[in-house]
């Protein structure tokens, strides 16, 4: 069965820092997408980036990129130039191509120091 | 674009009440329908999810229990609710295929089970 792990309950970047947050995942498909949900504390979640297992480019979202290490079953998600509004929860997510079932990590809380 | 409400927004029940949220879909057709679940300080916990009018999968053995009479309507219910119950639960829709090829979430409703 695939899972996802995120290992930083909690992580600190102070405003205007880069920061990098962490997911592994564990899986014996080629074919499947991942993603990053941010969940601010109106509870709304919100997607941030995804990205296709069968590129190997990195997926880009203005602040938000990726590093995507198949081989390793890496997806870090790095937030550069950090702002206020960036504090929330974070979520990695895996669905495996042609599947409509989502696994989630337990999330990443991030704060974002002034 | 799509548009996921859900009622109520807040909820608080006894007990062994019963209950139903429910979750409406705008502005797409035939798409996967999911309930989850966050417990306070936890990942999201997927419950049920739908491919189409009355076709329900579980994913978790509990006292819940989902439906989809309409195209773009989900209704997680409850003959007995259990402490345990209480938490956030959100609806979520996937349209596969193209850009829209990625979960979209509601904005939630807090069940508080005393």
């Amino acid at each position: 069965a695939q899972t996802v792990t995120q290992s930083q309950p909690e992580m600190s970047v102070q405003e205007a820092e880069t920061v990098t947050l962490s997911c592994t995942y564990d899986t014996s498909e080629s074919d499947y997408y991942l993603f990053w949900y941010k969940q601010p504390p109106s509870r709304q979640m919100i997607l941030v980036i995804r990205q296709e297992a069968y590129k190997q480019q990195n997926a880009t979202e203005n602040r938000f990129s990726v590093n995507f290490q198949k081989a390793a079953k890496s997806f870090s998600l790095k937030i550069s130039d950090s702002q206020l509004g960036d504090a929330a929860m974070y979520f990695c997510a895996y669905r495996t191509s042609g599947t409509y079932k989502y696994i989630f990590g337990t999330g990443t809380r991030l704060k974002v120091l002034a | 674009s799509q548009t996921i409400h859900q009622w109520p927004a807040t909820l608080v029940q006894p007990v062994g009440s019963p209950l139903s949220l429910e979750c409406t879909v705008e502005g797409t057709s035939n798409p996967n329908l999911y309930w989850y679940r966050q417990a306070a300080g936890r990942g999201l916990q997927l419950l049920f999810y739908s491919v189409g009018i009355g076709q329900i999968s579980s994913e978790v053995p509990q006292n819940l229990s989902a439906s989809r009479p309409q195209d773009r309507q989900f209704i997680l219910s409850s003959k007995k609710l259990l402490l345990s119950d209480s938490g956030f639960y959100l609806c979520a829709l996937l349209k596969a295929g193209g850009p829209l090829d990625t979960q979209y979430f509601g904005p939630g409703t807090r069940l508080t089970v005393l």
